[in-house]
């Protein structure tokens, strides 16, 4: 299978703990993004890399939120001191410079 | 900022055609997007306009005016398997993200 794959597909943690999501994008797209997406709404861009470099990360929801690409490969995202109001499936997508393609996306429930 | 309405919900008969409009107020523009998303799926890519006009794509169209912030996703022969979230999406100027609108979920009635 050649595209983008997110893990885990769901995560259930305790109100408090830290949690992190990995994305490998499709191998020759350079760009990358991260979304959220909440029952009944569209997705909400939260951040967007381009090789190894972060170059949009104001629409990340709050300081608990980080995202990282180190080697301009997968994508790691960060909540930390999660919180119920973080609940929501978490999409990412990448992209050779048009069109983005989706990922299965990690579903988070925090309880 | 963009801000980008659709329909919350259209039903629809199998067979039939049904037009899914799409109305956007943008800061910047750079083409527009649908995107099919089934329950518990991930969206997949539908059509992307960038210029005015109608683009057809089998039996999915879309078509853009940019002076009105208007786009409209038609969806011809309607099947039972086309029911599903449809999601219109903005990319931005600097073509770095897309801001999506709240998605139209249509059903599909035999």
């Amino acid at each position: 299978d050649t595209g983008v794959s997110q893990n885990p597909r769901h995560k259930i943690t305790k109100r408090g703990q830290n949690v992190t999501f990995r994305c490998d994008p499709i191998s020759e797209h350079n760009r990358l993004y991260w979304y959220r997406q909440t029952l009944g709404q569209g997705p909400e861009f939260l951040t967007y890399f381009q090789n190894e470099a972060q170059l949009e990360k104001s629409r990340l929801l709050s300081d608990r939120f980080s995202a990282e690409r180190p080697k301009g490969s997968f994508s790691t995202l960060e909540i930390q001191r999660t919180e119920q109001g973080d609940s929501a499936m978490y999409l990412c997508a990448s992209s050779p410079r048009g069109e983005q393609f989706f990922g299965p996306g990690t579903r988070l429930t925090v309880l | 900022g963009q801000n980008i309405d659709q329909p919350t919900e259209m039903t629809a008969t199998e067979g039939a055609i049904v037009q899914i409009n799409c109305t956007y107020q943008t800061s910047g523009f750079n083409g527009l997007f649908w995107y099919q998303q089934h329950a518990g799926e991930a969206p997949t890519f539908l059509s992307y306009n960038v210029l005015d006009g109608l683009e057809e794509k089998g039996r999915f169209s879309s078509f853009l005016s940019r002076s009105k912030g208007y786009s409209y996703l038609l969806l011809k022969e309607l099947q039972m398997k086309d029911s599903a979230s449809y999601l219109c999406a903005v990319r931005d100027q600097a073509g770095n993200m897309l801001t999506f609108g709240g998605g139209t979920r249509l059903m599909v009635k035999p």
